[in-house]
């Protein structure tokens, strides 16, 4: 596609179950980044994918989050055993090579635990 | 952790000039970027600045950067009701693997 796309949309969950969501990033894109936009505050770094380099994880709230990079294309975040606290948008972006590019965002999922 | 810091709501009447202000802690920031975000929308890159620069100016937008005060400012000319979003200032430095957002300042720009 022509932008980096996200999937769910909006995802809607019971505090305890299991969620999963996407990230398609941009084509030729070798650099991923998973941010968590919580109300009222700034974006939250979670998670950078950089080609076939060990993830920088520095970012990830607790072990409960967890996330993926198949085939250096699309991503999957995993929180386990959700809790009110997760509630958020969770945004995906892409870059050419680097923090230093230009990265385009996706349009987010919005998590919300009941 | 660095800390990027912006005022949360400002509002203007349309045909005025906006002036959004950002200040950050990190003295080794080497670039710094406006991004806005309309309402259900991902993050747009509006402009950014090397911090060897002290102005950039691009059609309506207008970012001044003070490295001694850290302080980093976006002038939108003849703000328009479109221009109503939320702007994000953000920093990195070189060899960083992510850029550190501020808050996020919600532009209203009334009619």
């Amino acid at each position: 596609g022509a932008g980096v796309s996200q999937s769910p949309s909006n995802k809607v969950t019971e505090k305890g179950k299991d969620v999963e969501l996407r990230c398609d990033p941009i084509s030729g894109h070798t650099a991923l980044y998973w941010y968590r936009q919580s109300l009222g505050q700034g974006l939250e770094f979670l998670i950078y994918f950089q080609g076939n380099s060990a993830p920088d994880k520095s970012g990830l709230p607790s072990d409960r989050f967890s996330a993926e990079r198949t085939g250096g294309s699309v991503s999957t975040l995993t929180i386990q055993r959700t809790q009110q606290e997760d509630s958020a948008v969770y945004l995906c972006a892409s870059s050419r090579q680097g923090a230093l590019f230009e990265q385009f965002f996706g349009p987010g999922t919005r998590l919300t635990v009941l | 952790g660095e800390d990027v810091e912006q005022s949360l709501f400002l509002s203007v009447r349309e045909g005025d000039s906006s002036v959004i202000n950002c200040t950050y802690t990190d003295s080794s920031s080497t670039y710094l970027y406006w991004y806005k975000q309309e309402p259900g929308a991902g993050l747009q890159l509006l402009t950014y600045i090397f911090s060897n620069m002290d102005m950039k100016q691009d059609q309506r937008l207008t970012v001044l950067l003070n490295k001694k005060d850290k302080h980093l400012s976006l002038r939108i000319a003849d703000t328009q009701t479109g221009d109503s979003a939320i702007y994000f200032c953000a920093e990195t430095q070189t060899g960083a693997n992510n850029l550190f957002f501020g808050t996020g300042t919600r532009l209203t720009v009334i009619p």
